[in-house]
């Protein structure tokens, strides 16, 4: 059953450590997203790789969070250093090629900052 | 930026109801997709509809597009307390990526 795995699941730090979300797309898709979900904000785009090259990280807070796709099977999302407003649910999403209107989505990482 | 945006935010019936969820977006679209997302999971796409298609179901869910108005519904017919979850509208932005409204929350009890 493929699915898109992420973790951690749940992650709990202090404001001002670096934190790494890692995402595990579905074999064979070669389109990454990264969404940040919050309750005010909703579901926001931060960033998508396609055959593990960035197309657009203009989502993301470029002083603080990175995004990478270090090989086919591994994309990773950092935040350093990590502030109470980053508090928020973290999606991967993986697409084939051509069908990224069908995005799997992983279960998310939830990121408490205190 | 959001693209889509649902209406109403929040919608409470009871089992066997029908549920109906609006979404208007903004720019031009080659089709748009429905997700729904049980609390603590992630997304789930359920239907996608194409620009030139004005109708589409799936199961109990019928959805409508109408591209003059911008604007699509999604119906829930004879809903169910496992029904009960956020749906969010999307649209592909620069054929690249997926851009999605704030949703709507569905309740339904028995």
């Amino acid at each position: 059953d493929a699915r898109v795995t992420q973790t951690p699941r749940h992650k709990v730090t202090e404001m001002g450590q670096e934190v790494t979300m890692r995402c595990q797309p579905i074999l064979g898709h070669n389109t990454v997203f990264w969404y940040r979900q919050t309750m005010m904000q909703g579901l926001e785009l931060l960033a998508y790789f396609r055959n593990r090259a960035p197309l657009d990280d203009s989502g993301m807070p470029k002083d603080r969070f990175s995004a990478e796709m270090p090989d086919a099977t591994l994309a990773t999302l950092k935040i350093q250093p990590s502030e109470p407003r980053d508090s928020a649910v973290y999606f991967c999403a993986s697409a084939k090629q051509g069908q990224v209107a069908e995005a799997f989505f992983g279960q998310g990482t939830r990121l408490t900052v205190v | 930026s959001q693209q889509g945006e649902e209406d109403p935010q929040a919608l409470s019936i009871q089992e066997g109801e029908n549920a109906t969820m609006n979404c208007s977006y903004k720019t031009s679209i080659n089709n748009l997709q429905w997700y729904r997302q049980n609390s603590g999971r992630g997304l789930v796409h359920l239907i996608l509809i194409r620009s030139n298609e004005r109708e589409k179901h799936s199961g109990r869910l019928r959805v409508t597009l109408d591209t003059s108005k911008k604007s699509s519904s999604l119906l829930i017919t004879a809903s169910r307390a496992a029904d009960t979850a956020s749906y969010f509208c999307a649209t592909v932005q620069a054929g690249t990526a997926l851009i999605f409204g704030k949703g709507t929350t569905l309740s339904v009890s028995s």
